[in-house]
């Protein structure tokens, strides 16, 4: 167990919808990554926030937005589905604001737009 | 961008030590070497980190020679829960002014 939280553990919805994922990083840490990972593809870094403030970003549409609140969870929106958008999101935390200091990451999300 | 380069895959039996080596010819100084596992379906996991050297901890030893250009994780005795995809990355402790890349990593198949 990480100590990084997500949920839902998975969502099913339509095309054109609106979810939102929600992401709680271990105790302490400030930094937190979204990534989006489907099938049979590596890790796309989305974007990073470091104690409530966007640090940077990755390859991140603009469909999507992210935010992290003042108790550090964050939460991924992703707006006007398209059935490309499936895939699993993980949630990682990490201590420091660098990439490559040590990541902690979530068990994900498996979103699923039918 | 210190791109990486590593294997596809590889494939091993149970009990026998693998060793994959990461390509990263233009590492900066401030640089360290990271190694990611990921199991399907889960988040990745952080494995093992070095900037030069050999580091070694309860799961790996990476190895880097003084140039740096490379560097190998060495996982002794694997064993068919060791199946899974290692990621190399390489980049700075601080700062975030490069892309931040995965990239496919390496599918280690461990056969009984």
């Amino acid at each position: 167990d990480s100590g990084v939280t997500q949920t839902p553990k998975h969502l099913i919805t339509a095309t054109g919808q609106r979810v939102t994922l929600r992401c709680s990083p271990r105790s302490g840490d400030l930094s937190v990554y979204w990534y989006q990972q489907s099938l049979d593809q590596g890790l796309q870094f989305l974007i990073q926030y470091y104690n409530g403030e966007e640090r940077a970003k990755g390859n991140i549409l603009e469909r999507f937005s992210a935010q992290q609140f003042p108790d550090l969870h964050s939460e991924l929106n992703l707006s006007s589905l398209e059935l490309g958008d499936s895939a699993l999101y993980f949630c990682a935390s990490s201590e420091l604001a660098g990439f490559y200091n040590e990541q902690f990451f979530g068990p994900g999300t498996r979103l699923t737009v039918l | 961008l210190a791109k990486t380069t590593q294997p596809i895959s590889m494939d091993s039996y149970e009990g026998q030590e693998v060793n994959i080596t990461c390509s990263h010819n233009n590492i900066a100084t401030n640089d360290y070497i990271t190694w990611y596992q990921q199991f399907p379906s889960q988040g990745p996991r952080f494995i093992i980190q070095g900037y030069k050297t050999k580091v070694t901890n309860e799961v790996a030893s990476l190895f880097i020679p003084a140039d740096r250009k490379s560097s190998t994780l060495s996982l002794p005795r694997v064993s068919l829960s060791d199946t899974a995809v290692y990621y190399c990355l390489v980049g700075p402790h601080a700062g975030n002014n490069r892309k931040l890349i995965w990239g496919l990593g390496t599918s280690l198949a461990v056969n009984p």
